[in-house]
């Protein structure tokens, strides 16, 4: 059982360039989240999948899209890097609206 | 959406003393309050959650307080260990969790 795996860990991108965030669950849950994290802000919601079929955007979805391509994998693109999103991505996993598991994160640098 | 305020920003105490962070949130329909722990490069983990059903928690040395009316809930640490070391965020939940800012909790030996 490993729970949310996150895919890659670290990544260095050029500006303009583009990438998948892979996030696979074994847990069964129904919702995912991915979320971004960025010194003093917290954790902010980029998109959401509250059951498979279904995305909706959260606080901060400009320069992102998802796909929930089956109940145990949602991926984050980025179609163009821009510098802003650089940060630390973290997928995560839910049953219901609690209880929430998070992946490993990825450490994105875009120069 | 929720907005949730969470403080202090940063938290320093003597080993053995205890910590309080509290968090404030506006939607008064919010039911469900997770505290979260992050240690440096790592993922948050779960450390203790309330429903609006219930006033206090206790888990060891942890323990949350929850005031509906004030809208507002608090983590106590008691007895710090320099484990104990990490940032903390509250979370409230709407359709989706929303966090706070997180809270440096420094332990000092």
């Amino acid at each position: 059982n490993a729970g949310v795996t996150q895919t890659p860990k670290f990544q260095v991108l050029k500006t303009g360039q583009s990438m998948t965030l892979q996030c696979a669950q074994d847990m069964n849950h129904n919702s995912m989240y991915w979320y971004r994290q960025d010194p003093g802000m917290g954790l902010r919601l980029i998109y959401y999948s509250a059951s498979e079929g279904t995305t909706d955007k959260g606080e901060v979805p400009n320069g992102y899209n998802v796909s929930r391509l089956n109940k145990r994998e949602f991926s984050l693109r980025l179609e163009s890097a821009a510098p802003s999103q650089t940060s630390v991505y973290f997928c995560a996993s839910s049953r219901d609206r609690e209880g929430y598991t998070f992946g490993s994160g990825t450490r994105l640098t875009v120069v | 959406g929720e907005n949730v305020e969470q403080h202090p920003s940063t938290l320093s105490v003597q080993e053995g003393d205890s910590a309080v962070i509290k968090c404030t949130y506006s939607d008064s329909a919010s039911n469900y309050f997770p505290w979260y722990k992050q240690e440096l490069g790592k993922r948050p983990q779960l450390i203790i959650d309330i429903r609006s059903n219930v006033g206090e928690k206790k888990d060891q040395r942890i323990a949350v307080t929850l005031n509906k009316t004030a809208k507002h809930f608090s983590l106590h640490i008691t007895e710090t260990q320099p484990e104990d070391s990490a940032v903390y965020f509250c979370a409230v939940n709407d359709y989706k969790l929303s966090f706070g800012a997180g809270t440096t909790v420094t332990v000092r030996a």
